[in-house]
């Protein structure tokens, strides 16, 4: 247990359907993470929020919405989804960019 | 050049043999390093930071060569649990951290 809460850990989701990642931190972390890994692919960063304020979009599309309303709390708004955006979606935080703690991810399945 | 770089393997390495990663990084200012373990389908777990004068925690080993910009870890007596992706981690720009791309190890019975 890292201190990192992720949910759900499974999910599946038509291509029409809307639905939200959760991740949760209470270590009092100031910086949270968003990344995607495909199968036996590297991670991608999507995300980056440091204290609330989006610092980084790694040129993800728009169907991925995210949202910091503080600096415990990251969601991940998911709609009009492709089959390809099935994958392991990890959220991880950090405190001023040293080691960083990992939720256990949300396997996403887009049908 | 990359921000992080690692090989992306894979390692195939014997049981008791020692291996050995390195992992090269661009911003010259970074002052924070890590190894990270990831299994498959699982979740990144760190390993061992790694400090300026070098660090061991039983056989890994990891060094930090501030002059040409790299890290390594040496794991010495592997064991076929030490099949995984390592990891190289730094903090970059904007102070944000930057994971490589891993580098797979194999350890073969």
């Amino acid at each position: 247990e890292t201190g990192v809460t992720q949910t759900p850990r499974h999910l599946v989701m038509g291509m029409t359907n809307k639905k939200s990642l959760k991740c949760e931190q209470h270590l009092g972390h100031n910086a949270m993470y968003w990344y995607k890994q495909s199968a036996k692919k590297p991670l991608e960063l999507m995300f980056v929020y440091n204290f609330k304020e989006q610092t980084e979009n790694n040129s993800v599309p728009s169907r991925f919405s995210p949202e910091c309303p503080n600096s415990s709390h990251l969601f991940l708004h998911l709609h009009t989804l492709q089959p390809e955006d099935s994958a392991l979606y990890l959220c991880a935080s950090t405190r001023d960019a040293t080691e960083a703690f990992f939720g256990q991810g949300t396997r996403l399945t887009v049908v | 050049r990359k921000e992080v770089e690692q090989d992306p393997g894979p390692f195939n390495v014997p049981e008791g043999a020692t291996v050995a990663f390195n992992c090269t990084y661009s911003n010259s200012a970074s002052q924070s390093f890590f190894w990270y373990r990831q299994d498959c389908r699982k979740e990144p777990k760190l390993l061992m930071s790694v400090y300026s004068s070098g660090n061991e925690d039983g056989r890994f080993t990891a060094q930090l060569n501030r002059a040409s910009q790299y890290i390594s870890l040496l794991i010495r007596d592997s064991k076929l649990s030490d099949s995984a992706t390592y990891l190289c981690v730094v903090n970059g720009r904007d102070d944000k951290i930057i994971f490589g791309k891993g580098t797979r190890l194999h350890i073969l019975p």
